[in-house]
């Protein structure tokens, strides 16, 4: 059974320029949600896919801006990146038909370097 | 004001002892809370969740939650230096049915030989 998946593992990029970091769920699972996790600090809710629609949003600016995919897959695409935006960006992964309640799933990871 | 408080540590520990980590939140309407662990350079693991006011066990784990003090803790028996990682606390809060979790800072516990 294919936990979440997440890539690439590693990203280094320049101020300004754009990156996409994907993210396949665990078998079984449709919603998707995105965190910033900051080097000494707890994950930070960036935005929850589900059938192909944001359906909430953290408090991050729009250069901050996602996708789902029909296979339940996403992408998230941060424009314009500034040095804050190097991180770990995380996926996380559940079951819509579960109670909201219900355990997600993290992936390994993005770590974005913004030089 | 935080929405979820940890301290942060690092909580040294001796090998065979115990660990009491400890997390307030700010939502009182909360109802679901998660422990997770995260070992340096790597994605938070689920340890423990609780939903309902009093003790959890899972091994050499016990979840506590206090919904009236509006406080959670993760108590590791028998500590062992493979426990030595950040202990993340995580809420769902109130307002949210989309599975939203908001998390503390995290504890880093040490556990020494």
């Amino acid at each position: 059974d294919a936990g979440v998946t997440q890539s690439p593992t590693h990203l280094i990029k320049t101020r300004g320029q754009q990156v996409t970091l994907r993210c396949s769920p665990k078998s079984g699972h449709d919603t998707v949600s995105w965190y910033q996790q900051a080097l000494g600090q707890g994950p930070q809710f960036i935005f929850q896919y589900y059938e192909e629609e944001e359906r909430q949003r953290g408090n991050f600016p729009d250069r901050f801006s996602g996708h789902q995919f029909p296979n339940y897959s996403s992408e998230l695409n941060v424009n314009a990146l500034l040095l804050g935006d190097s991180a770990l960006y995380l996926c996380a992964s559940r079951r819509y038909a579960t109670l909201a309640r219900e355990t997600q799933y993290f992936g390994p990871g993005t770590r974005l370097l913004v030089l | 004001q935080k929405e979820v408080e940890q301290n942060s540590g690092p909580l040294s520990v001796p090998e065979g002892a115990i660990a009491s980590l400890n997390c307030t939140y700010s939502d009182r309407g909360s109802q679901s809370f998660f422990w997770y662990r995260q070992y340096s350079g790597k994605s938070p693991e689920l340890i423990m969740f609780i939903y309902s006011n009093g003790d959890k066990e899972d091994g050499r784990f016990t979840a506590q939650l206090n919904k009236a003090s509006q406080y959670v803790s993760l108590l590791i028996r028998d500590s062992q230096p493979s426990d030595s990682a950040t202990y993340l606390c995580a809420v769902n809060p109130s307002t949210d049915s989309w599975g939203k979790l908001q998390f503390g800072a995290g504890t880093q516990v040490v556990v020494t030989p």
